[in-house]
């Protein structure tokens, strides 16, 4: 597609429920980054992939995100046993090349509400 | 659709008229900046960046002024419309390009 996809666009989850969210990058978007935004404040990066590897995720808050990109393209991000704090809106984006030089495309993003 | 505007500092502006919205950032060692429009229900758009070597950099109807003395940015937009109306954000980037710094973020409200 044109642009960067995000699925599912709504999540409700009961405290303690397992949810994963799909990311679908640019075609042939080498650099790939989660971002958490909570309502009202400004996105908190959680993790960015290089292709399929991992380089940082420093801003995972909790051992109950996991996120994966097992073949550099389409991604994953997981939480485990989610509580009510992990609500927020959860944003992909990507870029052509390594790191975010020149800003990067976003998706809509996935909001999550837990209950 | 969601909001992302809510308990944000409100900027109110007339149509037509020119909007400046500001941004503090935090870190001296950071040498990138972007600003982003975030409409509701929306990811963050990119609008303009500046590097730091720069002090003032244009693009269409935008303008983004730089004061790494006191850690500021500034967005200035002429002609303001009603399709400018979101959430502004500025994003700072230290040391590398992986990670960026969001701000908390301006709701620009254009009046007709």
């Amino acid at each position: 597609g044109a642009g960067v996809s995000q699925s599912p666009r709504y999540k409700v989850a009961k405290r303690g429920q397992d949810v994963a969210l799909r990311c679908d990058p640019i075609s042939g978007h080498v650099s790939l980054f989660w971002y958490q935004q909570a309502l009202g404040q400004g996105p908190e990066f959680l993790t960015y992939f290089q292709n399929e590897a991992q380089l940082d995720k420093s801003g995972l808050p909790s051992d109950r995100f996991f996120a994966e990109r097992p073949e550099g393209s389409v991604s994953t991000l997981k939480i485990q046993r989610t509580q009510q704090e992990d609500s927020a809106v959860y944003l992909c984006a990507s870029t052509p090349g390594p790191g975010g030089d020149y800003g990067y495309t976003f998706g809509s993003g996935t909001r999550l509400t837990v209950v | 659709g969601e909001s992302v505007g809510l308990h944000l500092p409100t900027l109110s502006v007339q149509e037509g008229d020119n909007s400046i919205i500001n941004c503090a950032y935090s870190n001296s060692a950071s040498d990138y900046f972007i600003w982003y429009k975030q409409e509701s229900g929306k990811g963050p758009q990119f609008i303009i960046d500046i590097r730091s070597n720069m002090d003032k950099r244009q693009g269409q109807r935008v303008t983004v002024l730089l004061n790494k003395t006191v850690k500021h940015l500034s967005l200035q937009i002429a002609a303001t419309q009603p399709g400018d109306s979101a959430v502004y954000f500025c994003a700072e980037n230290p040391y590398n390009f992986n990670k960026f710094y969001f701000g908390s973020g301006t709701k620009l409200n254009v009046k007709p």
